[in-house]
């Protein structure tokens, strides 16, 4: 079991559908992450959001879209995608301030683009 | 932040130590060493970090050599269970006003326990 909790664990969308990823987390944490993880290859970031503003994009494609309404939930909306983005996407979450800071991830959410 | 170098896989049997080597000899002063696992179908997860001084908590130990360009993981007593993706990180920490940290996995090192 995982402190940081992302729905749907499986989602098989079509290339012109509109679908959203959710991430959630009751730990008090005000930094939240999203990676993308191909099949055997590493996690790769994607956003990190600070407060609830956007502090890092990492030259994502705007097919993905996030969203942090509050300091405890994650969105990413995601529309028109191509089957290359089939991957899991992972959330993570971590207390903000100085000092030691590990990350704690979700099971994520495997995509499959049709 | 600075790369890791691991080896792709290594295995171990179960009940003995397993070793899990990484390099990093590019790393600055300021940059800690962090351990992370992925076991299958699952986020990864937090094992351990260090500065310059040994570690060592609940899950595993984790070694530092004196010019800090090299470290060892060690799993004491490996299970079936800890068969794993085992990434070495190095980074800062949160510091100088930034609030969040962030994380660039490498290839890390596939373990596989045996009976």
């Amino acid at each position: 079991d995982t402190e940081v909790t992302q729905t749907p664990k499986h989602l098989v969308m079509g290339m012109t559908n509109k679908k959203s990823l959710k991430c959630e987390q009751h730990m008090g944490h005000r930094a939240m992450y999203w990676y993308k993880q191909k099949a055997k290859k590493p996690p790769e970031l994607m956003f990190v959001y600070s407060y609830e503003k956007l502090s890092i994009n990492e030259s994502v494609p705007s097919r993905f879209s996030p969203e942090c309404p509050n300091s405890s939930l994650l969105n990413l909306h995601l529309h028109a995608l191509q089957p290359e983005d089939s991957a899991l996407y992972l959330c993570a979450s971590t207390p903000t301030g100085t000092g030691v800071k590990p990350q704690h991830f979700g099971d994520g959410t495997r995509l499959s683009i049709l | 932040d600075a790369k890791t170098t691991q080896p792709p896989s290594m295995d171990c049997a179960e009940g003995r130590a397993a070793n899990l080597p990484c390099n990093h000899s590019t790393i600055s002063g300021n940059e800690y060493v962090y351990w992370y696992r992925q076991i299958h179908s699952q986020g990864p997860q937090y094992i351990i970090h260090g500065l310059k001084n040994n570690e060592t908590n609940e899950m595993a130990s984790l070694i530092i050599t004196e010019d800090r360009k090299s470290s060892t993981l060690i799993l004491p007593h490996a299970t079936l269970r800890d068969t794993a993706v085992y990434y070495c990180i190095v980074r800062v920490n949160n510091a100088g006003g930034t609030s969040y940290g962030k994380l660039t996995f490498g290839q890390g090192t596939i373990l596989t326990v045996h009976p």
